[in-house]
């Protein structure tokens, strides 16, 4: 199982809105709403931003929001802000039973 | 409120076999639909998931993996081991365990545990 294909930066002004792509075949991606979005700080554990697509875990800001198109997911940041600056990763179940993350997209709050 | 902490070797040497243990707290893996996995993150490089196993004793592990992975449960102890044989150097990584949830995404995640495989 191939890792799904996430750019490697993406860097914004703070205010202004940022998207990350996450590409994926129809074994993961495309044939499945169980992709899940998240963030990770240097030093500490990841934190789920987004589930099955376009859900917010309860206490994530709705700055956070996700949605998929073929096998391709986004996630974009809207209203970006200095604490928004970390990794993040998508993720998705595959049609082996199993899981795939993203390369991963270090997010630079200019 | 859930929290999850795995705990294991710091080192290890390689052709060893590494032991993990998840100890988690909050919820039981006797109640049906939970499920708990693991995934590792060598340094600055991407998150991997390595397996997962449910309630009812299910065990999923990652393919490129199973021959060296093994998950098991404890119930009476609250703790998910996660065996992976044959280490080697590149094994390096940090382990998280995570539980499952039924829409196939982690929350929440333990602290994770620094494995280093060197002679």
């Amino acid at each position: 199982q191939s890792a799904l294909t996430q750019p490697a930066s993406v860097s914004g002004s703070p205010g202004q809105s940022i998207t990350i792509s996450c590409t994926g075949t129809s074994s993961d991606v495309g044939g499945y709403n169980y992709v899940s979005w998240y963030q990770q700080h240097p030093g500490k554990a990841p934190k789920v931003m987004i589930f099955e697509v376009s859900n917010r875990p309860s206490g994530v800001s709705n700055r956070f929001s996700g949605s998929k198109s073929g096998n391709t997911a986004s996630l974009t940041i809207s209203g970006l802000q200095a604490e928004d600056e970390a990794d993040y990763y998508c993720s998705s179940y595959t049609s082996s039973s199993s899981y795939v993350f993203g390369t991963g997209t270090k997010v630079t709050v200019l | 409120q859930v929290t999850l902490k795995e705990s294991g070797p710091a080192l290890v040497k390689p052709t060893q076999t590494l032991t993990l243990t998840c100890t988690f707290s909050g919820f039981s893996l006797t109640t049906s639909g939970m499920r708990v996995s693991w995934i590792r993150q060598p340094p600055g490089k991407a998150l991997e998931w390595l397996a997962r196993i449910d309630w009812d004793d299910d065990k999923f592990y990652n393919t490129s993996l199973k021959t060296r992975l093994t998950i098991s449960k404890d119930i009476s102890k609250n703790q998910v081991v996660l065996t992976m044989t044959n280490m080697d150097p590149v094994d390096t990584a940090t382990y998280y365990c995570a539980r499952n949830r039924w829409g196939h995404w982690f929350d929440p995640w333990g602290q994770g545990t620094l494995v280093t495989v060197s002679s």
